[in-house]
């Protein structure tokens, strides 16, 4: 059974740093062809795809934000982490992680983030 | 970056019956592999998106068979038929065929 859990800070004010943690199981980042997924959403609006990492450590951005996001794994541990710098409000949106097995396939309830001073 | 236009922005629909939704996309999706990674997702009320069909008209595991996808290049449309309660909610059109990955704004879904 594949699981997603994200965690994250809950709140944190503008110009901080935003680390996301993704825990997984039911599936390894070791796997050939494997790969996990960060896409926001904010609050009553549609999805925006951020970043990937895949089984090989390459990593895909999304170049509106690329100057901002850092993508990572620890595959021993079955994680993944997204970290975005100089936060604002604009960041606030509920925050997923995604398996991607040619495409995001299974979703992690998300975690909400609030930027606010 | 690939645009993902989907129409209508909502519907309603009776129990029983059968809605269409439509997804074009500004280039065409089909990857250099050959495949075209099209997929629709269904976000419930309060919940994560849900993937549904992958690859046009693949349906991912557990999804009934109501639910199906076709389509090619730039267009491609999603068919609930003997709609249920529980298909109430927004579906979003996915590609990932290029990066960016990209979203249509979603359709909204209702019972009458």
């Amino acid at each position: 059974q594949v699981t997603l859990k994200e965690s994250g800070p809950g709140i944190l004010q503008p110009s901080q740093t935003l680390s996301l943690t993704c825990t997984f199981s039911g599936f390894s980042l070791s796997t050939y062809g494997m790969g996990v997924g960060w896409i926001r959403q904010p609050s009553g609006k549609g999805l925006e795809w951020l970043a990937n990492i895949w089984w090989d450590d390459d990593k895909y951005y999304n170049p509106s934000l690329k100057n901002r996001l850092t993508i990572s794994k620890d595959t021993s541990n079955n994680q993944a982490f997204l970290k975005i710098t100089n936060v604002d409000t604009a960041d606030t949106a509920t925050y997923y992680c995604a398996r991607i097995d040619l495409v995001p396939d299974y979703w992690g309830q998300g975690v909400m983030v609030t930027v606010s001073s | 970056d690939v645009v993902m236009t989907q129409t209508p922005v909502s519907l309603s629909v009776s129990l029983g019956g059968q809605v269409s939704i439509s997804c074009r996309s500004s280039q065409s999706l089909v990857h250099n592999n050959g495949n075209t990674y099209l997929s629709w997702y269904l976000q419930k009320p309060g919940q994560s998106p849900q993937l549904l069909i992958y690859k046009v008209s693949n349906r991912f595991s557990g999804i009934s068979d109501r639910f199906s996808g076709s389509g090619s290049g730039t267009d491609f449309t999603l068919k609930i038929s003997r709609v249920e309660p529980d298909d109430l909610g927004v579906y979003y059109c996915g590609q990932g065929t290029q990066y960016p990955l990209t979203f249509g704004s979603g359709t909204k879904l209702e019972i009458k």
